[in-house]
């Protein structure tokens, strides 16, 4: 069963810095492109990074593109994401999600998603 | 950045429908890299339709998706209580954005 469980959520003050760790098992993470996606409260979702199975290519949105840091360790089958400088408009659920389908020709949305850790950016 | 815009923004129906949300992208999506989700309160996505028209693992064919380059759909064809949620289109050849969602409730 695949299992994706993320931690380091939290409060944090704007300006401050925060990192995500996501926990994979129950697949073999080294053949799948993992992603984090973001919910603001009563809002829709945001694609926020995106990084290839072997961790060479990494994709970040324009909002926090120079501000957050996408990373993976296959051996660990652990994906993090640093997040600095952060913003009230930050604060979200942020969600770890792997592809639907191993890295391949064909791109692959996000299949399999973890339960969500709240971020909250506020003084 | 591709925009997607789905529409409506809300529809409300009864159980026993049939329902098509739309999602209309603002430049042609690469190789119909379109999918959709379902989203409960309080719950992950789940991922409903990839590809534009293929179901992902486990989803009912009571779901289907069509359309290509900037128009698509996703069409219910006969709606269970449980497939009141919100919804989201989300193309995924371009880098990776997601539509502003439909709520389908109950009328």
């Amino acid at each position: 069963e695949v299992q994706l469980v993320e931690s380091g959520g939290g409060l944090v003050k704007p300006g401050g810095s925060l990192r995500l760790s996501c926990a994979a098992s129950g697949f073999i993470f080294s053949t799948y492109t993992m992603s984090w996606v973001r919910q603001a409260p009563g809002k829709g979702l945001e694609w926020v990074s995106s990084i290839s199975s072997n961790g060479h290519y990494i994709y970040y949105s324009d909002s926090v593109k120079g501000r957050f840091t996408l990373s993976r360790d296959n051996a660990k089958n652990s994906l993090s994401l640093q997040m600095n400088s952060l913003r009230a408009e930050d604060t979200a659920v942020y969600y770890c999600a792997r592809d639907f389908k191993p890295q391949g020709v064909l791109a692959m949305p996000a299949g399999s998603w973890g339960q969500g850790i709240p971020v909250t950016v506020s003084s | 950045e591709i925009v997607l815009t789905q529409s409506p923004d809300t529809l409300s129906l009864s159980p026993g429908e049939r329902v098509t949300l739309s999602c209309r992208a603002s430049q042609s999506v690469s190789a119909s890299y379109l999918a959709w989700y379902q989203q409960k309160p309080g719950q992950a996505p789940r991922l409903l339709i990839y590809g534009a028209s293929s179901r992902a693992t486990g989803i009912p064919d009571r779901f289907s998706g069509s359309g290509s380059e900037t128009d698509f759909t996703l069409t219910i064809s006969r709606l269970e209580p449980e497939d009141f949620a919100l919804y989201y289109c989300h193309q995924y050849g371009n880098s990776r954005t997601f539509g502003q969602g439909t709520k389908l409730q109950i009328k």
